[in-house]
């Protein structure tokens, strides 16, 4: 079954400290790969996208991931978080070829500390 | 450019009643995701709309229903509400429906039900 994991409910960190929130995922054929974040009581704001190319992708507010085809992983890092960091983020994996075959992950709650 | 707007933003309703959302896409966008998210499933794939189609629908009963206006704007119903229909709904816009495209998120509407 098609599948994506995010190993790590919570992630805590203290502010100015490089972060990462971890994505695995099972899925057929070069999936697409997203992150999204969600602040309480919003939507999903999208944070950034692997399509093709560079295995690292540089997104929105610092954020960066690194795609690892061997490993089928999609890491979500920042060098330095921030306070305003804290929120839950979600891994999201596409069949390349079918746009209503979208997988998220359950989540990870990141806290970044003062 | 606007975003993803849902309305209502919150609402309380009683089993047994219906409930009808609303999404306004990002202009030019034509299709419209929506998603139901609770802490135990996670998020859930309901339905997706291109050009007033139904072009695919998740494993939920026939009591979701949904439907898409010229305009691109769309509705999603829910009749004979359960306790368990109690969750955050997600609509979700994207300008095209490519596996690559990018949805954008509105920040949804929290459907309690008593």
């Amino acid at each position: 079954a098609q599948s994506v994991a995010q190993p790590e409910d919570q992630v805590n960190v203290a502010e100015g400290n490089p972060l990462t929130v971890k994505c695995t995922y099972s899925v057929s054929g070069n999936p697409y790969l997203f992150w999204y974040v969600q602040y309480p009581n919003r939507g999903l704001q999208f944070l950034l996208k692997y399509i093709t190319g560079d295995n690292l992708v540089k997104g929105s507010y610092g954020f960066e991931a690194e795609f690892n085809k061997s490993q089928t992983s999609f890491h979500l890092k920042k060098p330095s978080a921030l306070v305003s960091d804290s929120a839950l983020y979600f891994c999201a994996v596409r069949e390349r070829n079918n746009f209503n075959k979208f997988y998220f992950g359950s989540g990870t709650k990141l806290n970044v500390k003062p | 450019k606007a975003g993803v707007t849902q309305t209502p933003r919150y609402l309380i309703k009683t089993r047994g009643q219906q409930v009808t959302l609303s999404c306004s896409p990002i202009s030019g966008h034509r299709s419209v995701s929506w998603y139901q998210q609770t802490p135990g499933q996670g998020l859930q794939f309901l339905f997706e709309y291109f050009s007033e189609t139904q072009r695919n629908k998740g494993n939920f009963p026939g009591r979701f229903s949904g439907r898409q206006f010229s305009n691109s704007r769309s509705e999603m119903n829910v009749s004979t509400l359960e306790l368990g229909d109690s969750a955050l709904y997600l609509c979700a816009s994207s300008l095209a429906a490519t596996a690559q495209e990018t949805q954008y998120f509105g920040p949804g509407t929290r459907l309690l039900v008593l």
